[in-house]
């Protein structure tokens, strides 16, 4: 069964910090992997995608990480602010049709001063 | 939100009565999606289309209906809600199934 999943679940940690999110997949094959950003309240945002060929991608203090053949993911957020809590989503897309998304559940980040 | 907007923003409905949610956007994008988003599950796609009039299913389509007669509308209907359909739905955009999507602000709807 294709699945998504993310860890850890919560997080919490100071302004100013770095942190990493993982995502752990099963979806294979898969076109590509994306990272979104989901205020309360709002609708996802993207951060990143990367096809299965790509090992890296950045976005400001945003950066993805893919390695395809462990099925891993993880994004890092350096100098954290308090605009960066929020719940990060890894999604999937498994190969061609339009239906193939497999999401994660989050993982609820929370900054604090 | 990307030229996408939901309407309404939210509703309270009753068991039974039909309810039709509509998706507008102004970016003229070729693919559009139906989400649900449900505490535990995170999303989960409903119905999705490629372009007007053509329409696929989703993960979780079953009671739920769309139709797309315009490039910029997608209309979700639930034709008898049930308190299972109590959900935040979100409809998105994106230029290919393989590109970006864009998400719209979301609907709440409880169904009581």
């Amino acid at each position: 069964k294709n699945q998504v999943e993310q860890s850890p679940q919560s997080l919490i940690i100071l302004e100013g910090k770095n942190c990493t999110l993982q995502c752990n997949y099963t979806v294979s094959p898969f076109s590509n992997l994306r990272w979104y950003k989901q205020d309360t309240g709002r609708g996802p945002v993207s951060l990143t995608i990367m096809t299965f060929s790509e090992n890296t991608k950045s976005n400001g203090r945003y950066t993805a990480t893919l390695d395809a053949d462990t099925k891993q993911s993880s994004l890092h957020i350096t100098a954290s602010q308090l605009s960066d809590s929020a719940s990060y989503i890894c999604v999937v897309n498994g190969p061609n049709t339009g239906n193939q998304f497999y999401f994660g559940t989050g993982t609820s980040l929370t900054v604090i001063p | 939100d990307a030229g996408i907007t939901q309407s309404p923003r939210h509703k309270v409905t009753e068991t039974g009565t039909p309810v039709t949610l509509r998706c507008h956007q102004t970016e003229n994008h070729r693919y559009m999606y139906w989400y649900r988003q449900d505490p535990g599950h995170g999303l989960r796609l409903i119905h999705y289309s490629y372009g007007v009039k053509d329409t696929d299913k989703g993960e979780v389509s079953d009671g739920y209906s769309v139709s797309r007669s315009k490039t910029e509308d997608f209309l979700l209907t639930l034709e008898s809600a049930t308190s299972s359909q109590t959900s935040v739905y979100f409809c998105a955009i994106s230029e290919s199934n393989l590109e970006t999507q864009y998400f719209g602000p979301g609907t709440r709807l409880l169904v009581l």
